[in-house]
């Protein structure tokens, strides 16, 4: 199996900021790598496909880079909807597993 | 617009069988450029991969599931089911029922439905 190490696993941050989750993966995955929000209560949500594709619908402040094992999510200018748990996925090979999730708390 | 709903029983005994269904509406099961699976999510912790199938049955799972996790499509009723054998407390979680395109990764997801493991 392909591991995948997020950092940090929790992070506080203000209103206005510009924040970067990292993930990392055991073994390489080219660019197959995909970020989801998910917030309390709620199903994740879609953000990034292919390390740096946004999807449809998804506001121009996510941004996502990297390809083989390291890889970022980054969050400009940071409002109040934004803060929720992140997770990366890799679906480069099965089984299909997913980093333990990056918390965004408000500061 | 694609919409999945998870359905089943929200109590399971420990040793029994979890048994769920998505219902797929607003788009065909059929197609078979895309994967139907299903990812759980225990109480506070984070997300596990169980398994999909596409339109003709062909089936990948998680390895640490594989000897319990029967995972079926029926295309008259576009419907994709999850059976778990042998479930412990461990089994507890919100399960959601998912959808993702062939090399690609998960695009939609239901709103997920707990299902407690306990006598």
């Amino acid at each position: 199996d392909i591991q995948m190490t997020q950092s940090p696993s929790s992070l506080s941050a203000s209103v206005g900021d510009r924040v970067t989750i990292t993930c990392r993966a055991s073994h390489g995955i080219n660019i197959y790598l995909a970020w989801f929000q998910q917030k309390p209560g709620k199903a994740p949500k879609s953000l990034i496909y292919a390390a740096s594709s946004l999807q449809s619908g998804v506001p121009s402040k996510f941004s996502g880079s990297g390809s083989g094992t390291d890889f970022t999510l980054t969050i400009s200018s940071l409002q109040p909807e934004d803060f929720a748990t992140y997770y990366c996925q890799q679906y480069q090979s099965y089984p299909l597993t997913f980093g333990q999730g990056t918390r965004l708390e408000i500061k | 617009q694609l919409q999945l709903q998870e359905s089943g029983p929200g109590l399971v005994q420990p040793s029994e069988t979890l048994s769920l269904t998505c219902t797929v509406s607003g788009g065909s099961i059929s197609r078979n450029d895309y994967c139907w699976g299903w990812i759980r999510q225990p109480p506070g912790k984070g997300l596990e991969w169980i398994g999909n199938i596409n339109y003709s049955g062909s089936t990948n799972y998680n390895p640490s599931l594989k000897s319990r996790v029967t995972i079926s499509v029926d295309t008259s009723k576009n419907q994709f089911s999850l059976k778990l054998s042998s479930v412990t407390a461990a089994d507890t979680a919100v399960y959601y029922c998912t959808r993702r395109r062939v090399n690609w990764p998960t695009d939609s997801w239901g709103q997920g439905t707990l299902v407690t493991v306990s006598s």
